[in-house]
C-alpha cells in the first residue's frame, strides 16, 4: 500500500489552464514537500509545508498543507509548457524519519 | 558547487552480471540515500546512512543487493547477480540530517538488464 496517494496520475492540458493536483494519506505528517521532476534528472524540490493550513506561493504555483496535516495540493495558474514534469509530494512521519515519496502526478502542458 | 554525481549514467548489463552504481554526495552532507524508480512503484527508499552508517536497510529488496559508505564522500550500491527486474534508475541523494531537511538528488543511474 501507498503511504502517499497522488491523484490524478497523469494530467494533459492546454498552455494557460490553470490545475491542481492532489496529495492524500490517512497519515498524519510533520511537514510535506513538493518536487518537480523533469526527464532524465533527479526530483528537485519546490517547497516544504509544516503548519496545517499553510499556504505558501511561488510564482504561479500555490501549495497547500490540509488543516489535519495529512493532505495537501498544488494549484498551478497560467500554466506553461515548462511546468511540464512529473510533480512529486513526499512526507515526513516525524522526528528524524526519512521522506516518503508518492508516485506522482506526471503534467504535460501542451504549447 | 557540486550537486550529488553519480556513476554510471546509464549502464546495460547481462542477466547474472555484478552492477556496481557510484555515487558522492554533496560534501558536508551528513545523510545519504539511495532510492529506486520505476513506473509501477515510483520512487522507494532502498536504504539510507547518517554519518557514513547504515541506519535503515528495510527497503533492500533482497539479499542480492548490498550498500556501503566507506568514507563521507563516497558510497557504493551493488546488485549481485542482476536480474532483469532489476531495471529501474537509482537515484542516490544526500542531505543535512534527515526529518524535513532538503534532500538533493543526483541524475540517477538508468540500469538495464537484459
Amino acid at each position: 500500500t501507498q503511504l502517499l496517494e497522488q491523484s490524478p496520475q497523469f494530467l494533459s492540458i492546454q498552455e494557460g489552464e490553470n490545475l491542481t493536483v492532489y496529495c492524500n494519506s490517512s497519515s498524519v505528517f510533520s511537514s510535506l514537500q513538493w518536487y518537480r521532476q523533469e526527464p532524465g534528472e533527479g526530483p528537485v524540490l519546490l517547497v516544504t509545508v509544516v503548519t496545517g493550513g499553510e499556504v505558501k506561493k511561488l510564482k504561479r504555483l500555490t501549495f497547500q498543507f490540509g488543516d489535519a496535516r495529512k493532505d495537501s495540493s498544488l494549484h498551478i495558474t497560467a500554466a506553461q509548457p515548462g511546468d511540464t514534469g512529473l510533480y512529486l509530494c513526499a512526507g515526513v512521519r516525524g522526528g528524524n524519519t526519512p521522506l516518503v515519496f508518492g508516485k506522482g502526478t506526471r503534467l504535460s502542458v501542451i504549447a | 558547487d557540486a550537486g550529488v554525481i553519480q556513476s554510471p549514467r546509464h549502464e546495460v548489463t547481462e542477466m547474472g552480471q555484478e552492477v556496481t552504481l557510484r555515487c558522492k554526495p554533496i560534501s558536508g552532507h551528513n545523510s545519504l540515500f539511495w532510492y529506486r524508480q520505476t513506473m509501477m512503484r515510483g520512487l522507494e527508499l532502498l536504504i539510507y546512512f547518517n554519518n557514513n552508517v547504515p541506519i535503515d536497510d528495510s527497503g533492500m529488496p533482497e539479499d542480492r543487493f548490498s550498500a556501503k559508505m566507506p568514507n563521507a564522500s563516497f558510497s557504493t550500491l551493488k546488485i549481485q547477480p542482476s536480474e532483469p527486474r532489476d531495471s529501474a534508475v537509482y537515484f542516490c541523494a544526500s542531505s543535512l540530517g534527515t526529518g524535513r531537511n532538503t534532500i538533493y538528488f543526483g541524475e540517477g543511474s538508468w540500469l538495464t538488464v537484459v
